[in-house]
């Protein structure tokens, strides 16, 4: 699977977007993105995942790079209920290997 | 509702003494996980099961065991417990259709300490 770099930790002020970024600048044509987070020792929340074209559902927007090397989670009105760590995930969609590794993630703080 | 339960939610244990998590999901789903999280390390993945009677080694299997006999429940085995396995442990489940995994469904973790 490709490794994924993102920032250790992010701030966003309540009511206003929350954009986290994440690179995977070695992605290849099969592997998928996917998006977790985890609210302190909870188990982790699937959010939302996609293969190249942007994606939305009731919790967030996913925007992919047309060259597919990097991806945005975007929390459109972020509430102090969203601090949590949050996981970017490469994986490829077919073969045998399925493995999911999860990297150390993004602490987002939502601020008052 | 759809969920995944695991069993127990804390267990405190004695050096060597074998022990068993279980976990159960409802969603009829095809992959089931097990995965540790230690502070630093983050969540690190043990073992992974496509279907029944199908597991394989995630990325730390050394002194765990699996088994899937029945589709909804993948139980997590320390045959012999050791200190170094104390740690919050998750099950996680989703379905798998034409090699696409879908999202996790995760437990609400077991706290384990070894002692």
């Amino acid at each position: 699977d490709a490794k994924t770099t993102q920032p250790p930790s992010m701030d966003c002020a309540e009511g206003r977007a929350a954009n986290l970024p994440c690179n995977h600048s070695t992605i290849s044509g099969n592997e998928y993105v996917y998006w977790y987070r985890q609210i302190h020792s909870q188990g982790p929340q699937y959010i939302i995942h996609g293969l190249k074209n942007n994606e939305t559902n009731e919790m967030a927007s996913l925007i992919i790079t047309e060259d597919r090397k990097s991806s945005t989670l975007i929390l459109p009105h972020a509430t102090l209920r969203d601090t949590a760590v949050y996981y970017c995930i490469v994986r490829v969609s077919g073969g045998s290997n399925y493995k999911l590794t999860f990297g150390k993630g993004t602490l987002l703080t939502v601020n008052p | 509702e759809a969920q995944v339960t695991q069993n127990p939610r804390y267990l405190i244990t004695v050096t060597g003494k074998k022990l068993t998590v279980t976990c159960s999901q409802n969603m009829n789903h095809e992959y089931m996980s097990w995965y540790r999280q230690d502070p630093g390390l983050g969540l690190r993945q043990i073992y992974y099961s496509m279907n029944v009677e199908v597991t394989d080694k995630g990325d730390v299997p050394e002194g765990y065991k699996v088994s899937r006999k029945e589709k909804r429940n993948f139980p997590l085995i320390l045959e012999s417990p050791s200190p170094n396995q104390t740690s919050l442990y998750f099950c996680a489940s989703s379905f798998l259709r034409d090699n696409l995994l879908g999202g996790y469904t995760f437990g609400s973790g077991t706290r384990l300490t070894v002692v």
